[in-house]
């Protein structure tokens, strides 16, 4: 079945630090991709997607490239401010499925020290 | 802008109690889903429904029920809550068509405590 893993856990970064979370999905076909992001007491909110190979993707500072060979699509960011603390999911939605599902990876928790 | 609003935000239930928690979309969305979220978890699918009147089982359904009375509400019921239920509930609602670039539109979430 289609799946999405990303880097687990806690990640602590100072400001201007150079971001990478690692994000890999098993699904058929050509999946859209995309990344949410969730800041405290709030829910999940679109950071930005993909649906082509090759495709970027971008949005306040973050972008992912949608590849299809390595079946990645990491995301990454220059220079993270203390206002990127957050939790960040990737997730992909299968249209070979039939109806509309999405699947999620298992969050990674971002903290950005000043 | 998209609008999904859960109630209530929070909640303390006790074990073998009753729990429903409602959620309400104005995106005019035909999909709606109930998500639950846990540490080392992330999010994941109870149940969902395409149309009103009609709901689906998810990944983890069980100890869960749902019910879609109109397009625009959503509800999760826990006939008997436990324990094991205790978590960050979010509602989301999406459109869908083939081929489109479909987004989720999640709700503030209800945090439920069952003790």
């Amino acid at each position: 079945g289609d799946s999405v893993t990303q880097t687990e856990g806690q990640v602590a970064l100072s400001e201007e630090d150079f971001l990478t979370i690692h994000c890999n999905y098993s699904a058929s076909g050509y999946p859209t991709l995309f990344w949410y992001v969730q800041y405290p007491g709030e829910g999940p909110q679109l950071l930005f997607r993909a649906s082509r190979d090759k495709e970027k993707g971008s949005s306040r500072g973050f972008e992912a490239t949608y590849d299809k060979g390595t079946t990645s699509f990491h995301l990454r960011k220059a220079s993270v401010q203390e206002s990127d603390s957050a939790v960040y999911y990737c997730a992909l939605s299968d249209p070979n499925t039939g109806y509309q599902n999405f699947y999620f990876g298992k969050g990674t928790s971002l903290t950005v020290i000043p | 802008e998209a609008a999904v609003t859960q109630s209530p935000r929070s909640k303390v239930a006790v074990t073998g109690g009753k729990v429903t928690l409602s959620c309400h979309q104005t995106n005019n969305h035909d999909y709606m889903y109930w998500y639950r979220q846990d540490t080392g978890h992330g999010l994941r699918l109870i149940h969902y429904s395409y149309v009103a009147d009609s709901t689906e089982k998810g990944d983890i359904p069980d100890g869960y029920k749902a019910s879609r009375p109109s397009q625009e509400n959503f509800s999760l019921i826990l006939e008997l809550a436990s324990l094991s239920q205790t978590a960050v509930y979010f509602c989301a609602s999406s459109d869908w068509d083939w081929g489109s670039q479909n987004t989720l539109y999640f709700g503030a979430g209800t945090r439920l405590s069952v003790l």
